[in-house]
């Protein structure tokens, strides 16, 4: 069956710090991928996506991600993370077969210290 | 436009109830989606719907019903509640789900307890 792995549960960093969320997908076919994060007590928001073409792909807040296909994966970076990046952040895949699932991680919780 | 919406956003059931959860959206999506979120589980697609009268089972559809009737409307049922299913549901609806996926729009979510 179809799966997304988010490994990390949990992260805590401090401000200025650097991030990067693993996420891995099983599926052999075409996929779109997502990041979405959900700050506390508010809806999921779409932090970036991939379709096509240059892998390394730029979102807002100054998040990116890099769909790296023959590991399967589309991990999540920031350079410098701040103490409002606190949220909850999950990786989506959507199968772009006739079904057009859109399968969600588990989900990583970020802390940021200040 | 109201967008996504989802009533009731709270409710309590005892075990072997039944009750419906309402999705409703306005702006003439195809796809329509039902989520629940459980604590470190992420979110688990339940049931999902490609355009009126046609639905597909996600996930976790067990212990659940959907029906499409109309464009707009995708309520989830519950015949027998269990404390399984004590969760927060997330209804989403997308126009589009190839290039304008981006655009999926989610519903404010309802808080299910099951005592």
């Amino acid at each position: 069956a179809q799966s997304v792995s988010q490994h990390n549960h949990h992260v805590i960093l401090s401000e200025a710090a650097s991030l990067e969320l693993g996420c891995n997908y099983s599926y052999g076919g075409t996929v779109n991928l997502f990041w979405y994060v959900q700050y506390p007590g508010q809806h999921l928001q779409l932090l970036l996506k991939y379709f096509s073409g240059d892998p390394l792909v730029k979102g807002i807040k100054g998040f990116e991600a890099e769909f790296i296909k023959s590991k399967f994966s589309f991990n999540l970076r920031k350079p410098s993370v701040q103490w409002s990046d606190t949220a909850e952040y999950f990786c989506a895949v959507m199968l772009m077969d006739s079904s057009y699932k859109l399968i969600f991680g588990s989900g990583t919780r970020l802390l940021v210290r200040p | 436009n109201a967008g996504v919406t989802q009533t009731p956003k709270f409710r309590i059931l005892k075990i072997g109830q039944s009750m419906t959860l309402q999705c409703t959206q306005d702006m003439n999506h195809n796809y329509m989606y039902w989520y629940r979120q459980d604590p470190g589980m992420g979110l688990k697609l339940i049931y999902y719907s490609v355009g009126a009268g046609i639905t597909d089972k996600g996930e976790v559809p067990n212990g659940y019903n959907v029906s499409r009737s109309t464009t707009e409307d995708f309520p989830l049922r519950l015949e027998l509640a269990a404390p399984s299913q004590t969760s927060v549901y997330f209804c989403a609806s997308s126009y589009s789900p190839g290039f304008e996926a981006e655009k999926l729009f989610f519903g404010s979510g309802t808080q299910l307890s099951v005592l």
